[in-house]
């Protein structure tokens, strides 16, 4: 059983607001993910953790930031927040050695926009 | 760069029936490939992974394909049950294994 918890589970928010949305995993697992998804697409990776203070860019360009303060905390962060950031951010992790662990996924935040 | 490729966004499939859903990828080094469930509200959830020293992998109901020279997985579900119905996520890990493509997703509908 996957320990990894995201809130909050829905939020719906004015434009120009600033927001966070909290990731934590008890499994103590080295990388940490944050995707983006919207209906009937892929899951694009926004942002990446090898582990404490280390985070990278994901694939697709995101006005979001990230921070790794703590193994098991990997909030995101919208400093003003904009009709287009209205999707679903799903956040992962995975351990951090050998080349077959599968990602864990938290239950999701649909984050709207108004 | 579409990693990996789902050309099917639905599928419905009569209980008790086998359901095939299918993922295309790009050519890589290595592969390990894996499938992931979705249900709506909820996160992925690992379901059956497999690597390219593989052809094929098994577990319970559910079988992995792969077809290495036709750069093609499929999942098998036999027999197909009501609480299958999900939406179906094929993923592919990343060559330096520290990322995962995912493709766009197949929802799977199981008729009682």
């Amino acid at each position: 059983e996957a320990d990894i918890y995201q809130t909050p589970r829905y939020l719906v928010i004015g434009t120009g607001k600033k927001i966070t949305l909290e990731c934590s995993q008890t499994m103590g697992h080295d990388k940490m993910y944050w995707y983006q998804q919207d209906p009937g697409m892929e899951l694009h990776l926004i942002h990446y953790s090898y582990g404490v203070n280390s985070t990278e860019k994901g694939d697709l360009s995101s006005e979001s930031t990230v921070s790794r303060i703590r193994t098991e905390h990997f909030p995101l962060t919208l400093e003003s927040a904009r009709p287009s950031h209205t999707s679903q951010y799903l956040c992962a992790s995975s351990a951090g050695t050998g080349a077959y662990n599968e990602q864990f996924f938290g239950p999701g935040t649909r984050l709207t926009v108004l | 760069d579409q990693q990996v490729k789902q050309n099917s966004p639905s599928l419905s499939v009569q209980e008790g029936r086998i359901s095939i859903l299918n993922c295309d990828y790009t050519n890589s080094m290595f592969d390990y490939f894996l499938w992931y469930k979705k249900y709506p509200a909820e996160g992925p959830t690992f379901l059956i992974s497999i690597s390219s020293i593989k052809d094929k992998n098994e577990d319970g109901r559910f079988t992995v394909f792969l077809n290495k020279s036709a750069k093609h997985l499929s999942l098998h579900i036999v027999p197909s049950q009501p609480g299958d119905s999900a939406v179906y996520f094929c993923a592919r890990r990343g060559d330096n294994f520290n990322k995962f493509y995912f493709g766009s997703g197949t929802k799977l509908n199981v008729k009682p």
